[in-house]
């Protein structure tokens, strides 16, 4: 089976930086995904990391280590429209096929 | 279309009733999944398309649900003698293939509320 740990919630100053993370158990691992989902929206992409180190991308960076089983989403110069849920999900092989599983997500508060 | 649709956005039931949930992938996307999220938790996975055959169904939580895509694009998920756990929000989502690097675009979501 898969297992997903992330905290439940997280608050941060605006301008801040705030690192996100999650744990993960799977059989087989073949990639994980971060989403962020706004309140009463769909989660929208924000990262994907199969390999091990960091991945930059603007604001937002993701590291992986698959020894490890953890990753961390990192966000930086906080802004108020960051506030959002954050999902972690991994693609195991489940079932042998490669579905993601998600996590219960962190929600992110950024107060001014 | 630009984007995953869903509709109906809302859908409200009573308990015992049978309701249809459609999606409209992005075109082109071979993949198709739907997943149900209920309030402060992640998406749980339901079912997945490959084509127009379910590549993966062990999500389903019973024989009540069901869900189709006969021509490839639009799938439609099937709820029998709703039962109020079943109120959720029920999202689908696509991506162009099933490789490991596959993008999700997720749709808006059907809320679903059974009284």
């Amino acid at each position: 089976g898969q297992n997903i740990d992330q905290p439940t919630e997280m608050t941060a100053t605006e301008g801040a930086i705030v690192q996100i993370n999650c744990t993960y158990q799977t059989s087989g691992f073949n990639g994980l995904f971060w989403y962020q989902q706004h309140a009463g929206e769909a989660p929208t992409f924000l990262s994907y990391n199969v390999l091990d180190g960091l991945e930059e991308k603007g604001r937002f960076s993701s590291f992986l280590s698959r020894s490890k089983g953890y990753s961390y989403l990192l966000l930086k110069e906080l802004q108020m429209k960051d506030s959002a849920s954050y999902l972690c999900a991994v693609r195991g092989s489940r079932g042998g096929s490669y579905i993601p599983t998600f996590g219960r997500g962190t929600s992110l508060i950024v107060h001014p | 279309g630009a984007g995953v649709s869903q509709t109906p956005s809302n859908k409200v039931t009573e308990k015992g009733k049978y309701v249809e949930l459609r999606c409209d992938p992005i075109s082109g996307h071979t993949a198709l999944y739907w997943y149900r999220q209920s309030l402060g938790q992640g998406p749980e996975f339901l079912i997945y398309f490959q084509g127009t055959g379910a590549a993966d169904d062990s999500g389903l939580p019973n024989d009540r649900f069901f869900a189709v895509r006969p021509e490839g694009s639009v799938s439609t998920l099937k709820i029998q003698r709703t039962e109020r756990g079943d109120s959720a929000v029920y999202l689908c989502a696509s991506s162009l293939t099933l490789g490991a690097r596959a993008e999700q675009f997720f749709g808006p979501g059907t809320r679903l509320t059974v009284l």
